[in-house]
């Protein structure tokens, strides 16, 4: 089983559409969690770190929920320039981060 | 200033040639690491070092060669290159272990 499990997409929405993804992961000692953000044929960016208690940054609300171990990232009023795939990561604690293999976001105008 | 700048940013090479892949960081970060994105987009850590020690070494095969002269720098060596080395290969740089990276641009092998 993938320690980080998202569903690739693509998830086709129209801009100014709210869209979230989620991620499952199988680490329940895992500690820290991220999302980056990747576009195409570029490096991953850290777009936001996750917190159980929530962590909100403009339009972006990432969540973490310990019971069910997944991580959701919720979008808000989607910009077309938010198109890019995005990768949930996890921080297990063996000294380097583990990569989902990324769900891919399409804005359509 | 380029935070982790990776050498060359593109490597086209036969089969069985040997080729290396530079990076540096200007971050003063203490831990550096090198991962391999295959085809389908998976980032895979290959290895990781700290203040130039090594402290992560995946399931790689033996012909890739990791070496960090110092914390600013980890290069990574491959010998007998093969067509499934042909992947973008991305050097990140961390100040604590396991915290958020910074990546570099990424080095994209291709073999023929």
């Amino acid at each position: 089983r993938k320690e980080v499990e998202q569903d690739p997409g693509p998830f086709n929405v129209p801009e100014g559409a709210t869209v979230a993804f989620n991620c499952t992961y199988s680490n329940s000692a895992s500690q820290s969690f991220f999302w980056y953000r990747q576009d195409c044929r570029k490096e991953p960016k850290l777009l936001m770190s996750v917190y159980s208690s929530g962590n909100e940054d403009g339009r972006f609300t990432a969540q973490l929920n310990r019971a069910s171990q997944y991580i959701s990232l919720l979008i808000r009023d989607s910009k077309l320039s938010d198109s890019a795939t995005y990768l949930c990561v996890e921080d297990t604690g063996r000294r380097a981060l583990t990569f989902g293999s990324g769900t891919r976001l399409q804005v359509q105008p | 200033d380029t935070a982790v700048s990776q050498t060359p940013k593109y490597l086209v090479t036969q089969m069985g040639n040997d080729k290396s892949i530079k990076c540096e960081q200007n971050l003063g970060h203490d831990t550096m690491y090198w991962y391999k994105q295959d085809s389908k987009k998976f980032l895979k850590i290959m290895f990781s070092y700290n203040n130039k020690e090594l402290i992560i070494n995946e399931t790689v095969p033996n012909r890739f060669s990791p070496k960090s002269p110092d914390k600013a720098h980890l290069n990574l060596h491959i010998n007998s290159l093969e067509l499934g080395d042909s992947a973008v290969y991305f050097c990140a740089s961390s100040q604590e272990t396991g915290v958020g990276y910074t990546f570099g641009s990424g080095t994209r092998l291709t073999v023929v």
